[in-house]
């Protein structure tokens, strides 16, 4: 799977919207973008994923670069319960393929 | 919404001792995985089962480490002799067929080895 970067940490005012970037240059022509999230110690929880079109659904928008390079994970209006630590990876869409996390970012939602 | 459930919440064990940890996949999913996280590190693959079968493992699971569907619900991981550096959390997910490819956790059990 492709190496992805994303920055240690970012603050976001709640009620904002919280920009999340994710580096990807080497992803390849049949990887997809997937953002998972982990509230404290809980179990990551699934947010959204993309090939190469923009996305969106209840929880965020993916924003995917026209050379797939790098993505964007939107939150529209932070709120506090938003805490987490979010995780950008590029994986082959295959149901039975692992995940691998790297550090992520700590979004962290300030009142 | 369903669900993976886990238990136990927290295991505490002496050195040397067996564990089962215990994972209920949500129940038409067919991909079943366990992960760990050590404290203060990152989220780390261990295995991956799919038709009574382990399709992929990483380098953490060694002859120490087993996985099991008993029956047609649970999905247990045994660490057969543990060891202090196997404290962590861990994570049991499911999938459930090829194209859906969202994968459901639980809210893992925290293991502790005394």
């Amino acid at each position: 799977d492709a190496k992805t970067t994303q920055p240690p940490s970012m603050d976001c005012a709640e009620g904002r919207a919280a920009n999340l970037p994710c580096n990807h240059s080497t992803i390849s022509g049949n990887e997809y973008v997937y953002w998972y999230r982990q509230i404290h110690s809980q179990g990551p929880q699934y947010i959204i994923h993309g090939l190469k079109n923009n996305e969106t659904n209840e929880m965020a928008s993916l924003i995917i670069t026209e050379d797939r390079k790098s993505s964007t994970l939107i939150l529209p209006h932070a709120t506090l319960r938003d805490t987490a630590v979010y995780y950008c990876i590029v994986r082959v869409h295959n149901a039975g393929n692992m995940l691998t996390f790297g550090g992520g970012t700590r979004l962290m939602v300030k009142p | 919404e369903p669900e993976v459930t886990q238990t136990p919440s927290h295991q505490v064990t002496q050195m040397g001792q067996e564990v089962i940890l215990r994972c209920v996949p949500i129940s038409n999913h067919l991909y079943f995985y366990w992960y760990r996280q050590i404290l203060g590190q990152k989220v780390e693959f261990l295995v991956s089962f799919y038709n009574n079968e382990i399709s992929e493992k990483s380098e953490i699971f060694d002859d120490q480490f087993s996985v099991e569907r008993p029956d047609g619900s649970n999905f247990t991981l045994k660490i057969r002799s543990t060891k202090l550096e196997d404290s962590a959390m861990y994570f049991c997910a499911s999938t459930a067929e090829h194209m859906n490819t969202e994968a459901f956790f639980g809210q893992g059990t925290r293991l502790t080895v005394v």
